[in-house]
């Protein structure tokens, strides 16, 4: 069955330092998500991504934050200048088309701000 | 805002025992709802959905219900098994008619079945 993919599972950083988040999302989707889970909170949504543009982004995704789809298969969330407060579980989901709502999720990349 | 360290609801259920796990909405207007299972240290799997225009789904084992009346949603699960436990999220469909939506989730129970 196919599945979203995320890479790394985790990733350490120090503070001030740029990061990419990768993901590769269900082959014959078009509609890509990032959200982010703080320890012990609930799924935030961070931005929705379709035909190469942005298309809906929240509060968290200030200029610091951009997504990318690169070439046909990857989406990355690039975090240019990471804050304590950017430690959290990042996760990648996608959407088939117009005609279907279900969103499928990646296992996640825990990113640790030191 | 937000509460920092949110303390998640638990429902201590037997093996074997049904379990109903419940949800308040926010947004009158929205038209579509999921549930998702988060093991630790996962990701959200999807379970089961439903549109505004029904009032019940059922999967395997599970079965949703939604009171738009009182805008609360439940997730009922059959015969619960120790491969159940896990975190449950509640989801509605965010957005304005966009087909590109959000989901805006809710805090979630912990669901711990008990052998």
């Amino acid at each position: 069955e196919p599945e979203v993919t995320q890479t790394p599972s985790h990733q350490v950083t120090q503070m001030g330092q740029e990061v990419i988040l990768r993901c590769v999302p269900i082959s014959n989707h078009l509609y890509f998500y990032w959200y982010r889970q703080i320890l012990g909170q609930k799924v935030e949504f961070l931005v929705s991504f379709y035909n190469n543009e942005i298309s809906e982004k929240s509060e968290i995704f200030d200029d610091q934050f951009s997504v990318e789809r690169p070439d046909g298969s990857n989406f990355t969330l690039k975090i240019r200048s990471t804050k304590l407060e950017d430690s959290a579980m990042y996760f990648c989901a996608s959407k088939r088309d117009p005609g279907t709502d279900t969103q499928y999720f990646g296992p996640g990349t825990r990113l640790t701000v030191l | 805002g937000e509460s920092v360290g949110l303390h998640l609801p638990t429902l201590s259920v037997q093996e074997g025992d049904n379990s109903i796990i419940n949800c308040a909405y926010s947004n009158s207007a929205s038209d579509y709802f999921i549930w998702y299972k988060q093991e630790s240290g996962k990701g959200p799997q999807f379970i089961i959905d439903i549109r505004s225009n029904m009032d019940k789904r059922q999967g395997q084992r599970v079965t949703v219900l939604l009171n738009k009346t009182v805008k609360h949603l439940s997730l009922q699960i059959a015969a619960t098994q120790p491969g159940d436990s896990a975190v449950y999220f509640c989801a509605e469909k965010g957005g304005a008619g966009d087909s590109s939506y959000k989901l805006i989730f809710g805090s979630g129970t912990r669901l711990l079945v008990r052998p």
